[in-house]
């Protein structure tokens, strides 16, 4: 139980475009998602928290106009890079939180990523 | 400043011995703590959480302590096996309403 999933896997794309990356909890329902950004040997920055049926709560020096999260119902949030540029290459993983529970109180279960390669 | 510190350096232990891996942390209270492992281009896994008022957790080869006076938890694995190589992320609560934060992860390579 408690899987999470992400698509695509793996995405080049060239710099200006947008590129829209999907996080779905597969079986259960989670109204809060989060949004993280990995670069190599580093640790899990969060970039955003979705929830459910309202804004997301984006983290400081995180720009919501470049990167946008639309949560559209309890199993499903996406984030958007949009005009991508080689800086925003990484390694992007989300996670969800199973229930209406406490938000920061219950267990992450994370999504396997999302490689972005800009050129 | 506040953070969280784990083993810079990668960790190798020969098979069939316990793996300690170490986090710590400053300036924080934290409700709990957890471990995750993360293998390479892969999503973090969760492991074990281990609340303030608990001193040791243990799952399978798995053991955790807390030990908030010293601000630190030790992960051990015990028979190791060659496909417990991965990185293990230390994360902590730092208050009841603030969000968890995450260390940067210890690489541990099982030897056979």
């Amino acid at each position: 139980g408690a899987v999470v999933s992400q698509h695509p896997s793996r995405v080049i794309c060239k710099s200006g475009t947008s590129v829209k990356i999907e996080c779905r909890s597969l079986d259960f329902q989670a109204t809060t998602m989060f949004w993280y950004r990995q670069f190599p040997k580093q640790s899990l920055m969060l970039m955003a928290t979705s929830n459910e049926g309202s804004k997301a709560t984006y983290e400081q020096g995180v720009e919501k106009d470049k990167f946008l999260i639309n949560h559209a119902s309890l199993t499903l949030s996406t984030l958007t890079v949009t005009s991508a540029h080689p800086e925003d290459s990484s390694f992007y993983i989300c996670s969800a939180v199973p229930g209406l529970a406490g938000v920061y109180t219950d267990t992450q279960y994370f999504g396997p990523g999302t490689r972005l390669t800009v050129l | 400043s506040q953070k969280i510190e784990q083993n810079s350096e990668a960790l190798n232990i020969q098979e069939g011995k316990t793996a300690t891996l170490t986090c710590n942390y400053t300036n924080y209270s934290p409700a709990y703590l957890q471990w995750y492992r993360q293998d390479p281009g892969r999503g973090p896994v969760f492991l074990l959480l281990i609340r303030e008022n608990e001193k040791e957790k243990r799952k399978e080869r798995l053991k955790v302590t807390f030990d908030t006076t010293l601000k630190q938890s030790l992960f051990h694995i015990t028979a190791s096996q060659p496909a417990d190589s991965a990185t293990y992320l230390c994360a902590l609560l730092p208050n009841r309403d603030d969000k968890i934060i995450f260390g940067k992860g210890t690489r541990l390579h099982i030897l056979p």
